[in-house]
């Protein structure tokens, strides 16, 4: 069964300061695999998509890494800013089929 | 930018009435989703419509669940007869094309469904 699990649950960091999302994942055969950011009672937003032979993918503070070997990713925030409070959801797509297999998320709380 | 819209974003209806939600999807984008996120718990893939037909579903999608492209721009989600465990927030998403490619998934802003 495919499946996306994520750590920490939650995390509160100071503004400013940089954090690590990890992501775990056992979806097979992979295709890409995205970070999305969740704020509350909105729909998900794409930050990053990587395929298998990509190892790191950046977008502005966002930094996506990809180890398709043990199927592990991280996203890293650099310069945590208040308005990047919210869920971040690791989400993970097979090659056959069109579902996305979304992990629980993230919730992180960033404060002055 | 184009974006994904959905309608109503909260609808409150009683147990075993009928609900539609509705969604208008990017204009030029090929493939339709449904997903849902009860209260606290991850996001979960309802189904995938391509070519006016279901193209994958999963096993939450049962018999009280159904989808429309009615018009070629709306798609919607039908429950007939909501139970309290529908209540959930329901996100409408749409592709430009599926399978390996790399391609976006946009998502609307939900439709909040309560169940009482």
């Amino acid at each position: 069964k495919n499946q996306v699990e994520q750590s920490p649950q939650s995390l509160i960091i100071l503004e400013g300061k940089n954090c690590t999302l990890q992501c775990n994942y056992t979806v097979s055969p992979f295709s890409n695999l995205r970070w999305y950011k969740q704020d509350t009672g909105r729909g998900p937003v794409s930050l990053t998509i990587m395929t298998f032979s990509e190892n790191t993918k950046s977008n502005g503070r966002y930094t996506a890494t990809l180890d398709a070997d043990t199927k592990q990713s991280s996203l890293h925030i650099t310069a945590s800013q208040l308005s990047d409070s919210a869920s971040y959801i690791c989400v993970v797509s097979a090659e056959v089929g069109n579902k996305l297999t979304f992990g629980t998320g993230t919730r992180l709380q960033v404060t002055l | 930018e184009p974006e994904v819209t959905q309608t109503p974003s909260h609808q409150v209806t009683q147990m075993g009435q009928e609900v539609i939600l509705r969604c208008v999807p990017i204009s030029n984008h090929l493939y339709f989703y449904w997903y849902r996120q009860i209260l606290g718990q991850k996001v979960e893939f309802l189904v995938s419509f391509y070519n006016n037909e279901i193209s994958e579903k999963s096993e939450i999608f049962d018999d009280q669940f159904s989808v429309e492209r009615p018009d070629g721009s709306n798609f919607t989600l039908k429950i007939r007869s909501t139970k309290l465990e529908d209540s959930a927030m329901y996100f409408c998403a749409s592709r430009l094309r599926t399978g390996a490619g790399r391609t976006e998934a946009f998502f609307g802003q939900g439709t909040r469904l309560t169940v009482v």
